[in-house]
């Protein structure tokens, strides 16, 4: 069984710009996590999407935002792209919402912001 | 919002050794996971924990889920060299519907 895969792996993005990142879950999978990941703050939740509704979200500003299609694929766009914004954004899929222990997570995308 | 404290942030230890690494906070959990992470890798889960008491083991991993629900340890025995990484604990307060909370890491450098 495949895992979950993002994309693209690495991506280097001026300030102001905005960047889009995808996800696919493991198939199956119906929610999908987002995180961002920086050696400062470490794991930091984003939002959950679960059968095409955004279930959780986290403290990030709305330039941050993420949409989940019918087949669970899931995309997080950033707007106007700040330096802080440089990070690993981690995706994991899991079987349904809010369950821990079947999340899997791919292996990110690394994004920096110059 | 709810934090977990991660403790040792960093160990270097002797291939052979056992390690010991806790997670506390300062709110009840429901739920305990033990992750690790390879550079470049996502974190991937070693461990889940519901029950509080509950001990499980993974091969040479064990943790424990704390009696006051507001801790939680991993043990790795016999440590060996791909037991290097980032081992991160993370605890959500209820029963899944809110998100994951994540501590700051534990980096393990194992030396041959």
């Amino acid at each position: 069984k495949a895992g979950v895969t993002q994309t693209p792996r690495y991506l280097i993005k001026t300030r102001g710009q905005q960047v889009t990142l995808s996800c696919s879950p493991i198939s199956g999978h119906r929610s999908v996590s987002w995180y961002q990941q920086t050696p400062g703050q470490g794991l930091q939740f984003l939002f959950e999407y679960f059968s095409e509704t955004q279930r959780n979200k986290g403290n990030f500003p709305g330039r941050f935002s993420g949409r989940q299609f019918s087949n669970s694929r899931s995309e997080m766009n950033v707007s106007t792209l700040e330096l802080g914004d440089s990070a690993l954004y981690l995706c994991a899929s899991s079987l349904m919402a809010g369950d821990s222990g079947t999340q899997y997570f791919g292996p990110g995308t690394r994004l920096l912001v110059l | 919002g709810q934090q977990l404290n991660q403790s040792p942030q960093s160990m270097f230890i002797q291939e052979g050794e056992d390690v010991s690494m806790n997670c506390t906070s300062s709110s009840i959990f429901n739920t305990w996971l033990w992750y690790k992470q390879d550079p470049g890798e996502g974190p991937v889960l070693l461990i889940a924990l519901y029950k509080a008491g509950e001990l499980t083991s993974n091969g040479r991993l064990t943790a424990q889920f704390g009696i006051t629900r507001k801790d939680s340890f991993l043990n790795i025995s016999a440590s060996i060299p791909s037991d290097v990484g980032i081992y991160f604990c993370a605890g959500r307060i209820d029963s899944g519907n809110t998100p994951l909370v994540f501590g700051k890491g534990t980096r393990l450098s194992v030396i041959a």
